[in-house]
């Protein structure tokens, strides 16, 4: 079946370093890779996302690209703020089909940044 | 509402009571998702929704759940018989699903425990 692995955390960093969060899964055909995010006290939104092989999705200063060979989505932003405090999920969903929402997630990884 | 309504936010319950889990959906939305969040694990997916068709229960833990949706409205998470392995943060989650772009909207989720 369909899993993900993501860096066991929690992450501290300070402002303005580089941030890698590793992703890897696990899935039959070609699914969407996302990444969700979770601040303090809201709910899961999604932060980006690539649904074919070599896509790079982007937002908010994020970048993960899918990697198929590696089997990898790797979560990267190269200076962090302590506004991105919060906890970061990967998900994959199978490719097509009607139920496009049943994701399989990693298990989230907590990022903290200090100023 | 503006977004993906639940309640409670928190319920604590003495194992062997049932419990009902209450999720409004972004209007509009046809797609309705709950999933099952664990200390220290990723998120489970548990059932899901989608317009009038018979709904994707592969996801449920036993017979002690079930979720009733009526139409493209609020849905009903019900646990019998609660056991202290339930105690989770249940999300629900809606989608637009226009064409699968796989981007659900959650909400803040329901913390239950179980004495």
């Amino acid at each position: 079946g369909n899993s993900v692995t993501q860096m066991e955390g929690p992450v501290t960093l300070s402002e303005e370093a580089f941030l890698t969060i590793n992703c890897t899964y696990t899935a039959t055909g070609y699914p969407s890779l996302f990444w969700y995010v979770q601040y303090p006290g809201e709910g899961l939104q999604l932060l980006l996302k690539a649904t074919k092989a070599d896509d790079k999705g982007s937002n908010k200063g994020f970048e993960a690209t899918y990697r198929k060979e590696t089997t990898s989505f790797h979560l990267e932003k190269g200076s962090v703020q302590v506004s991105d405090s919060a906890v970061y999920f990967c998900a994959l969903s199978r490719a097509g089909g009607t139920s496009y929402g049943k994701l399989t997630f990693g298990q989230g990884t907590i990022l903290t940044v200090h100023p | 509402g503006a977004g993906v309504s639940q309640s409670p936010s928190n319920k604590v319950t003495e194992k062997g009571k049932d419990v009902e889990l209450r999720c409004d959906p972004i209007s509009g939305h046809t797609a309705l998702y709950w999933y099952r969040q664990r200390l220290g694990q990723g998120l489970e997916f548990l059932i899901y929704f989608q317009g009038n068709s018979a709904p994707d229960k592969s996801g449920l833990p036993s017979d002690r759940f079930s979720a009733e949706r009526t139409g493209e409205s609020v849905s009903t998470l019900t646990i019998q018989r609660t056991q202290q392995e339930d105690s989770a943060v249940y999300l629900c989650a809606s989608s637009a699903n226009t064409g699968g772009t796989g981007e659900l909207f959650f909400g803040e989720g329901s913390r239950l425990t179980v004495l």
